[in-house]
């Protein structure tokens, strides 16, 4: 069974850009959950969706920060404008929220933002 | 509110040599407890997990117990390899469904 996958897995940017993190979370889960690593802050959650619902966007920095899901086998997190404070890692987790605590994390997108 | 503790890195071995690696949390009720690993340029897995009090969790030779009354899950390894150099997450989380909080990371790097 295929795992999460992200994609790009990396992304070079320039400041003001508009930047696209795509997730497909794995078949048959209905919670997914944006996660950002950085060194200064380390794992922080983003957003979380149930159900395609976003839940908690509590950790979205400000307003360039939007998140989607359309549907349950694809999310979008989306940067515009991009700044350079926003490089980190975006990592993507999905689980069958309501039976297990258990996330299954995506490779991880490593963003520069110059 | 929730928070998680575990000890600043890096850690450096010989192999053989014997881990701990410590956390220690803060919750309301009764969290289940994680440890992720991540590898060099990959996510995060599971490494292991217990979801209540004086359970022990254990995975690939490393094992960690659930310590209420110290409020504690420290990872421990009796003799680690190379291939165990990596990156290691304390983590919690209160409700089936939500988001897991997660320790800085410490990392783990093990010479021949």
């Amino acid at each position: 069974d295929a795992g999460v996958i992200q994609s790009p897995r990396h992304e070079v940017t320039e400041m003001g850009q508009e930047v696209t993190l795509r997730c497909k979370p794995i078949s048959g889960h209905n919670s997914l959950f944006w996660y950002r690593q950085t060194m200064m802050r380390g794992l922080e959650l983003l957003i979380y969706f149930n159900n395609n619902v976003p839940i908690d966007d509590s950790g979205m920095p400000e307003d360039r920060f939007s998140a989607k899901m359309p549907n349950a086998s694809f999310s979008t997190l989306k940067i515009q404008p991009s700044e350079p404070r926003d490089s980190a890692v975006y990592f993507c987790a999905s689980n069958w929220g309501a039976n297990t605590d258990t996330q299954y994390f995506g490779p991880g997108t490593r963003l520069t933002v110059l | 509110g929730n928070s998680v503790t575990q000890m600043e890195g890096p850690v450096t071995l010989s192999e053989e040599a014997f881990l701990t690696i410590n956390c220690t949390y803060t919750a309301t009720g009764y969290p289940s407890l994680f440890w992720y690993v991540q590898y060099p340029g990959e996510g995060l897995q599971l490494l292991l997990k217990a979801t209540k009090a004086d359970d022990k969790g254990s995975n690939k030779g490393f094992e960690a117990t659930y310590r209420k009354e110290t409020t504690s899950f420290h990872l421990e390894k009796g003799s680690v390899q190379v291939s165990d150099s990596a990156v290691y997450f304390c983590a919690l989380n209160n409700q089936a469904g939500t988001a897991l909080i997660f320790g800085k990371g410490t990392t783990l790097s093990v010479s021949s």
